[in-house]
């Protein structure tokens, strides 16, 4: 099936520091959605794209649609502890995605005070 | 604007025994889907509901898995028999419009199986 890939994996960074993540596919997509899951919790909607080269910005979150349309990134600025949490990248596919999300493995991110 | 429910939250049972999750989405919306969220994984799709109609079933394990949304609203997933396999994380997400648009998810039934 589609794929997509998430990196990095995993992110060790100092409170302050700004934070960036990105989703990369060899296929086509129409919409990249943004996520932020917590323990325990489902994951929650922080950023959405819907056109080739949209740049979105939420608070200190800003999120980019690639102009190839295979690719997003996510940037956090001045990061704060309670950016700890694990991001997701979901898209979908701009042709027989049914209205259907791929998502990514996710990006733990982990911030020491 | 109340988002979509989730129960149980938790639940343990042993393998072999059934389980089943309920799922209420945003008001209004028409498009529904369950998702498998194993540990360290992203959510993978189960099936996707336009108003009671299913559209997409293609990866639901099917002899041991079933859903429903009879009246186009809410919905039930049901899991018989259980397998250790089946621990994980079972996530109902709701999108006003099929195709377009924002994926809201509710809080997760996390589901361990003994």
């Amino acid at each position: 099936g589609q794929q997509l890939n998430q990196s990095p994996q995993s992110m060790f960074i100092q409170e302050g520091e700004d934070v960036s993540m990105n989703c990369t596919s060899s296929s086509i997509f129409n919409t990249w959605l943004w996520y932020k899951q917590d323990p325990g919790e489902g994951p929650v909607l922080l950023i959405a794209l819907y056109k080739a080269g949209e740049l979105t910005s939420n608070g200190r979150l800003t999120a980019q649609f690639g102009i190839t349309r295979k690719d997003s990134f996510l940037n956090i600025s001045a990061s704060i502890p309670s950016d700890v949490g694990i991001y997701f990248c979901a898209g979908q596919l701009s042709r027989g995605s049914q209205g259907n999300l791929i998502f990514g493995k996710g990006t733990k991110l982990s911030v020491k005070p | 604007e109340a988002g979509v429910a989730q129960s149980p939250r938790y639940k343990i049972i042993e393998k072999r025994q059934s389980v089943a999750f309920w799922c209420n989405p945003i008001s209004g919306h028409a498009t529904l889907y369950w998702y498998q969220q194993i540990l360290g994984q992203g959510p993978k799709l189960l099936i996707q509901f336009q108003n009671n109609g299913v559209v997409d079933d293609s990866q639901l394990p099917k002899d041991r898995f079933s859903a429903e949304r009879l009246k186009g609203v809410d919905s039930t997933l049901k899991i018989q028999p259980a397998k250790l396999e089946d621990s994980a994380v079972y996530l109902c997400a709701s999108r006003l419009v099929r195709g377009a648009g924002e994926l809201f998810f509710g809080e997760g039934s996390r589901l361990t199986v003994l």
